[in-house]
């Protein structure tokens, strides 16, 4: 089967450093997608990893071992307007998504 | 329009009711999604279309129909709505066809059914 995982939810302090984990198990795997929703929002992309490694862009980073199952969103300098869910979207051999619940990140300040 | 619209953006509908949610969009994107999500899951795929003329089904196709005449419009018509489609809807699109596709996504229509 297919399966997705991560924390439901995570706190972090305004100005801190946030990792967020993702094991994943799919049929087949071309890549794998990280969104952000804030509530009440549609999902909007945040970064794309098919390589084992780090992708970095800006503040936000998202790494990729595609022999572990595994990646994370690594966020730093946090803001309060980073409050949202973070999903975690790895494609399965078809090319399509399969979403995890996502991880509600609260920041206080 | 900009990007990808949907309508209405909100709706409460009895049961048994017919409803189609419309969603459109101006990016001359091939494929388009429908998603469903509910509080705790993952967003599921309802139907999906990777190229005008041509639909598949998703994770979660029973009690919806989609159709794809050309490559701007993907209504999802809910043919005898019941409670557990309460939900918010997510239309997407992307250019379709590799593994750098990303999708993006409408506004969401949120349905309750009574």
């Amino acid at each position: 089967g297919q399966n997705i995982d991560q924390p439901t939810e995570m706190t972090a302090t305004e100005g801190a450093i946030v990792q967020i984990n993702c094991t994943y198990q799919t049929s087949g795997f071309n890549g794998l997608f990280w969104y952000q929703q804030h509530a009440g929002e549609a999902p909007t992309f945040l970064s794309y990893n098919v390589l084992d490694g780090l992708e970095e862009k800006g503040r936000f980073s998202s790494f990729l071992s595609r022999s572990k199952g595994y990646s994370y969103l690594l966020l730093k300098e946090l803001q309060m307007k980073d409050s949202a869910s973070y999903l975690c979207a790895p494609q399965d051999s078809n090319y399509q998504l399969i979403w995890g619940a996502g991880t509600k990140l609260i920041i206080k300040p | 329009i900009a990007g990808i619209t949907q309508a209405p953006t909100s709706q409460i509908l009895a049961a048994g009711r017919r409803m189609t949610l419309r969603c459109t969009q101006d990016m001359r994107h091939n494929a388009m999604y429908w998603y469903r999500q509910d509080l705790g899951l993952g967003l599921r795929l309802i139907h999906y279309s990777n190229t005008a003329g041509t639909t598949g089904k998703g994770e979660v196709p029973d009690g919806y129909s989609v159709s794809r005449a050309n490559t701007d419009d993907f209504p999802l018509t809910l043919a005898s709505a019941v409670p557990s489609q309460t939900s918010v809807y997510f239309c997407a699109s992307s250019l379709g066809g590799g593994s750098t596709d990303t999708q993006y996504f409408g506004p969401g229509t949120r349905l309750t059914v009574l």
